[in-house]
């Protein structure tokens, strides 16, 4: 049970380069999402999904694309990467409304773009 | 929007009890709890939700006023190990369907 996978860890990107953020769960949960963490500003939401086929856009959703074709995997796309999109990136998912339950989060991918 | 957490930071001394607070001006269905150490992903701490309730376990515990749209975490008896950022983060329909608004964090240092 590997739990809440994201790669890469670490990227460096030049300015107008696309990529895609692979994050993937093996918990079976039906709530998955994307965030971004820079300094001083907490975490904030891009994207978010509560089931495969269906995505929302959360409070920081510009230059950013997401799908979601099955239950285990949440790809987050950079269309043309900006220098104010150099952030740590987590991805998190969780059950629906369990009452005890929260967001499990990957370990992060840290970006740079240059 | 983002909901208002208080203190900023707070040093303590091992054995010193602790409240963070979190309120936000939007109505709440939930508000969850994470800490995170430096370097690493948020470690889900506890949930509560709309009907007001109180948790804990250990000695961190937490309480959600819905009509002042507020919740505090308590530590109490702080160990060395509690240091981190603490985040809260609501959730303004189901147990978080809609993904979480988190705020800006609270950094807690207990010292020996």
């Amino acid at each position: 049970n590997a739990g809440v996978t994201q790669t890469p860890k670490f990227q460096v990107l030049k300015t107008g380069q696309s990529m895609t953020l692979q994050c993937a769960q093996d918990m079976n949960h039906e709530y998955m999402s994307w965030y971004r963490q820079d300094p001083g500003m907490g975490l904030r939401l891009i994207h978010y999904s509560v089931g495969a086929g269906i995505t929302d856009q959360g409070e920081v959703p510009n230059g950013y694309n997401v799908s979601r074709s099955t239950t285990e995997d949440f790809p987050l796309r950079l269309l043309s990467a900006a220098p104010s999109q150099t952030s740590v990136y987590f991805c998190a998912s969780s059950y629906s409304d369990h009452r005890d339950y929260g967001y499990t989060f990957g370990s992060g991918t840290r970006l740079t773009v240059v | 929007q983002q909901p208002v957490q208080s203190p900023q930071a707070v040093i303590l001394r091992e054995g010193e009890d602790a409240v963070i607070n979190c309120s936000s001006s939007k109505a709440l269905y939930s508000v969850h709890w994470y800490r995170q150490k430096h370097g690493e992903a948020p470690i889900f701490l506890m949930i509560l939700l709309k009907g007001g309730e109180q948790k804990g376990h250990d000695k961190i515990s937490a309480s959600f006023n819905e009509k002042k749209q507020q919740s505090s975490l308590y530590l109490t008896a702080s160990q060395l190990s509690y240091s981190g950022t603490y985040f809260c983060g609501t959730g303004h329909s189901g147990g978080g369907a809609d993904g979480l608004t988190f705020g800006k964090g609270t950094h807690l240092i207990i010292q020996p």
